[in-house]
């Protein structure tokens, strides 16, 4: 079966320093692998995604993220966090079969001014 | 667009009562789904639906029903109301195409469901 594991619960930076949000994944065949971001209140929205091809992929936002097959990661970094990052953020893995995604715990990022 | 429209955004229920989430989304997406998200377990899958009156199980599936009449909506169903179902419900929906492809998935805002 499927999954994915975001180590951090919670991660705080500093406004202007970098980031790095981890997501390791288990996943029988290449994986369709997914970041969201959660504002409060609202739903998900999609930052990034990898299907294929050039395993660094650029999202919204200023994000992007890389996929390691030999350490099945696929970690997610901004260069320069603003406090409009404040979020709580999800990795998620999916296959060929159907479109069913699996979504990991979750990272809450909190930026210090 | 209005993307995905979920109605309510709130609501509080007694142990035992029933109540229908709705869920409508006007992208002609195929696909439709329910998550329920708990805090620290991420979105756990309720019910999916590949088209017009096809929907099949997720992973939590216990305790809720659906329906796919149109394209449109999906609405969920809770019968009779547990402490266990208080949680915060999304709906989303994505373009599949035949190949399988996964499509972005585009979600409602959600709606806070507590049962007492």
């Amino acid at each position: 079966a499927q999954s994915v594991t975001q180590p951090d619960i919670h991660i705080t930076v500093s406004e202007g320093a970098s980031l790095e949000l981890r997501c390791n994944y288990s996943y029988g065949a290449t994986p369709y692998l997914f970041w969201y971001v959660q504002s409060p209140g609202q739903g998900l929205q999609l930052l990034l995604k990898y299907f294929s091809g050039d395993t660094l992929v650029q999202g919204i936002k200023g994000f992007e993220a890389e996929f390691k097959r030999s350490q099945s990661s696929f970690n997610l970094r901004k260069p320069s966090v603003h406090w409009s990052d404040a979020a709580e953020y999800f990795c998620a893995v999916g296959g060929n079969a159907g479109n069913m995604l699996t979504f990991g715990g979750g990272t809450r990022l909190m930026v210090k001014p | 667009n209005a993307g995905v429209t979920q109605t309510p955004k709130f609501r509080i229920l007694k142990i035992g009562q029933s109540m229908t989430l709705q869920c409508t989304q006007d992208m002609n997406h195929n696909y439709m789904y329910w998550y329920r998200q708990d805090p620290g377990m991420g979105l756990k899958l309720i019910y999916y639906s590949v088209g017009a009156g096809i929907t099949d199980k997720g992973e939590v599936p216990n305790g809720y029903n659906v329906s796919r009449s149109t394209t449109e909506d999906f609405p969920l169903r809770l019968e009779l109301a547990a402490p266990s179902q208080t949680s915060v419900y999304f709906c989303a929906s994505s373009y599949v195409t035949g190949t399988g492809g996964h499509g972005e998935l585009f979600f409602g805002e959600g709606s806070r469901l507590t049962v007492l």
